[in-house]
């Protein structure tokens, strides 16, 4: 089984709808982030949470929420989907000092608004 | 305004014969500085890092070069194989703003046989 699994893997979804992607982790990490990947713009963050009780904004998260249910358990919320949030959303996982290489990424999920 | 830039969307390499990633950075606060690797429908994973202390890591193939007074890197991949083919992202972290990773827009290398 993989460290870090993202459902669902593939999802279309009309505009106004909501929908949620789930993330669930192996690793025993504590930090945990929600990305997004746009051609040419990268990976964005979108929330990051670095323990249960701890929510933060990244720097795309208007029209985003996250429920932190466990350490092992993070899902992101589209409340009311729009088509710019078509992209491919990465769920990763860090140990907590926190350096680069300690990053682990699901597969993703690729969301289209139609 | 990105932090982390990589200008070249794509590069073509012929196989054998040397690959290299460029990116460029504006934080002179970022602490290291790494390279993903991305194959399609996989997430991306960690390739190398370097310092923001050190000019050059090696392992392997692989070689990053780091220049803070252009505040740019780059990755070099000899010799270049097939199997690298995959979308490179260059990121970045400090670790005084919670180290999280700042990534560039990436690039595709296209390794020819």
């Amino acid at each position: 089984d993989a460290d870090v699994t993202q459902t669902p893997r593939n999802r279309i979804t009309k505009t106004g709808k909501r929908i949620m992607l789930e993330c669930s982790q192996t690793k025993g990490h504590d930090r945990m982030y929600w990305y997004r990947q746009d051609p040419g713009l990268g990976l964005r963050l979108i929330y990051y949470s670095f323990d249960v009780k701890d929510i933060n904004k990244g720097e795309i998260s208007d029209g985003y929420s996250v429920s932190r249910q466990a350490q092992a358990k993070f899902s992101l919320s589209l409340e009311s989907a729009i088509p710019n949030q078509t992209a491919l959303y990465f769920c990763a996982t860090s140990e907590g000092a926190g350096i680069g290489y300690g990053y682990t990424f699901g597969s993703g999920t690729r969301l289209t608004v139609v | 305004d990105q932090q982390v830039k990589q200008n070249s969307p794509s590069l073509s390499v012929q196989e054998g014969r040397i690959s290299i990633l460029n990116c460029d950075y504006t934080n002179s606060m970022f602490d290291y500085f790494l390279w993903y690797k991305k194959y399609p429908a996989e997430g991306p994973t960690f390739l190398i890092s370097i310092s923001s202390i050190k000019d050059k890591n090696e392992d392997g193939r692989f070689t990053v070069f780091l220049n803070k007074s252009a505040k740019h890197l780059s990755l070099h991949i000899v010799p270049s194989q097939p199997g690298d083919s995959a979308v490179y992202f260059c990121a970045a972290i400090h670790n005084n703003a919670g180290n999280m990773l700042t990534f560039g827009g990436g690039t595709r290398l296209m390794v020819k046989p």
